[in-house]
């Protein structure tokens, strides 16, 4: 089944505040995790990774952040802007990567003016 | 200057139809792979090829036929199109086989009539 979920499939938030989207995984042997944009009419569009040796990694107002105790994968939005507006996917990796990429749920986030 | 480029990007067909979706990449990566995106976003990996030779082949029914003629096209081929073969595709590549960093395609919008 599904390896890779999403807590909450919709995120509304002001723009300018900061967002945090979430997601939970259930491969333990995952060993590297991507978050994706997908805004409307387009691919996916990479943000930021992570591997499995990593606690944090921060790129510009984006901060991932990985709990491999609880199998927790979060993507933290600095200061949201209009274009923010997107559904965004977790994605992770196991197995050097044979079987490809496991794709989660999605979240929209919304940025409210 | 496209990375990845799908043609067509929208593709409404008959029932029993055969079709064709190509993309290539331009950006010299070695891998590039298939998506199918459904009408709730879920993203799941189809096919991957590695310098024309497939990697990866998912569940997928044999109507679907991948062809790589060389490492910067990988072309989808489908038969006897059905209903529920109707989503959205996306071509992707990365640099190697480790699936790490995968850049997607503007997707082909498939309609099964």
């Amino acid at each position: 089944g599904e390896s890779v979920g999403l807590h909450l499939p919709t995120l509304s938030v002001q723009e300018g505040d900061n967002s945090i989207i979430n997601c939970a995984y259930s491969n333990s042997a995952s060993d590297y995790f991507i978050w994706y944009k997908q805004e409307s009419g387009k691919g996916p569009q990479f943000i930021i990774d992570i591997r499995s040796n990593m606690d944090k990694r921060q790129g510009q107002r984006v901060t991932v952040l990985l709990n491999k105790t609880v199998k927790h994968l979060s993507l933290q939005i600095a200061a949201t802007q209009p274009g923010d507006s997107a559904v965004y996917f977790c994605a992770e990796r196991s197995g050097g990567g044979a079987d490809g990429l496991t794709f989660g749920k999605g979240t929209h986030l919304i940025i409210q003016p | 200057d496209t990375a990845v480029s799908q043609t067509p990007k929208y593709l409404v067909t008959q029932m029993g139809n055969d079709k064709s979706i190509k993309c290539e990449q331009n950006l010299g990566h070695d891998t590039m792979y298939w998506y199918k995106q459904d009408s709730k976003k879920f993203l799941k990996i189809m096919f991957s090829y590695n310098n024309k030779e497939l990697i990866i082949n998912e569940t997928v029914p044999n109507r679907f036929s991948p062809k790589s003629p060389d490492k910067a096209h990988l072309n989808l081929h489908i038969n006897s199109l059905e209903l529920g073969d109707s989503a959205v595709y996306f071509c992707a590549s990365s640099p190697g086989v480790s699936q790490e960093t995968q850049y997607f395609g503007p997707g082909t919008r498939l309609l099964v009539l």
